[in-house]
């Protein structure tokens, strides 16, 4: 089974502050998300990747940057955090895009931004 | 508009009744996935079932691709089934998953 591992498990920051989150899979999938999850909304996709170097934009990437420095890294980072992006961020992988791969989520990282 | 629906919102069951959860899709869909929330937050697939029936334990997924649903049912519940089920589908073209808001299950002893 696909082990993906996040950290760190809390965070509480203050507004304008810099945060860095991480993320690593060991099970050489190809690809890499990093969704955010608020209640009334569920999950959404701020960012993901195919591969090292690779970056692709989701559905809520502003005020987000993300960087894959290898296949196993992903790491996810709020230049300027805003209580907006208070939050419960997970971390997924999987060995392809779309069907019939499966995405495999990390333990989740919840973020205050005060 | 939403493209994924799940209902009921909310389900609140004596151990050992069944439950049925539903998903509604509307867009074309190559994959669907369910998956549970524990409270503490974290998130566990459960099965993958794009289309067809699949069993794993005491969960059953039905999914009518034509029809965009699946459903996802829960034998025998256990106070341990508490928790949030969440049922999620990669867009026609794959490259975004898009989830829905959750079945909050509750199972009382």
């Amino acid at each position: 089974e696909a082990a993906v591992t996040q950290s760190p498990r809390n965070k509480v920051t203050v507004t304008g502050g810099n945060v860095t989150l991480s993320c690593r899979q060991t099970n050489s999938h190809n690809y890499m998300y990093w969704y955010r999850q608020d209640t009334g909304h569920g999950l959404r996709l701020i960012h993901y990747s195919y591969g090292a170097g690779n970056l692709q934009i989701g559905d809520v990437p502003d005020g987000y940057k993300a960087t894959r420095t290898t296949q196993e890294d992903f790491f996810l980072l709020l230049e300027l955090a805003s209580p907006s992006q208070t939050s419960l961020y997970f971390c997924a992988s999987s060995e392809g895009l779309g069907g019939p791969y499966e995405q495999y989520f990390g333990p989740g990282t919840r973020l205050t931004v005060l | 508009g939403q493209q994924v629906q799940q209902s009921p919102a909310s389900l609140v069951l004596q151990e050992g009744e069944n439950a049925e959860l539903q998903c509604n899709f509307s867009s074309t869909a190559t994959q669907l996935q369910w998956f549970y929330q524990s409270p503490g937050g974290s998130l566990v697939s459960l099965l993958s079932n794009p289309s067809g029936t699949k069993h794993t334990g005491r969960l059953t997924s039905t999914t009518v691709t034509k029809e965009r649903r699946s459903s996802l049912h829960i034998s025998s519940s256990q106070t341990t089934d508490s928790g949030t089920y969440l049922c999620a589908i990669d867009r026609a073209g794959g490259y975004k998953v898009v989830f829905g808001s959750g079945t909050r299950l509750l199972v009382s002893p």
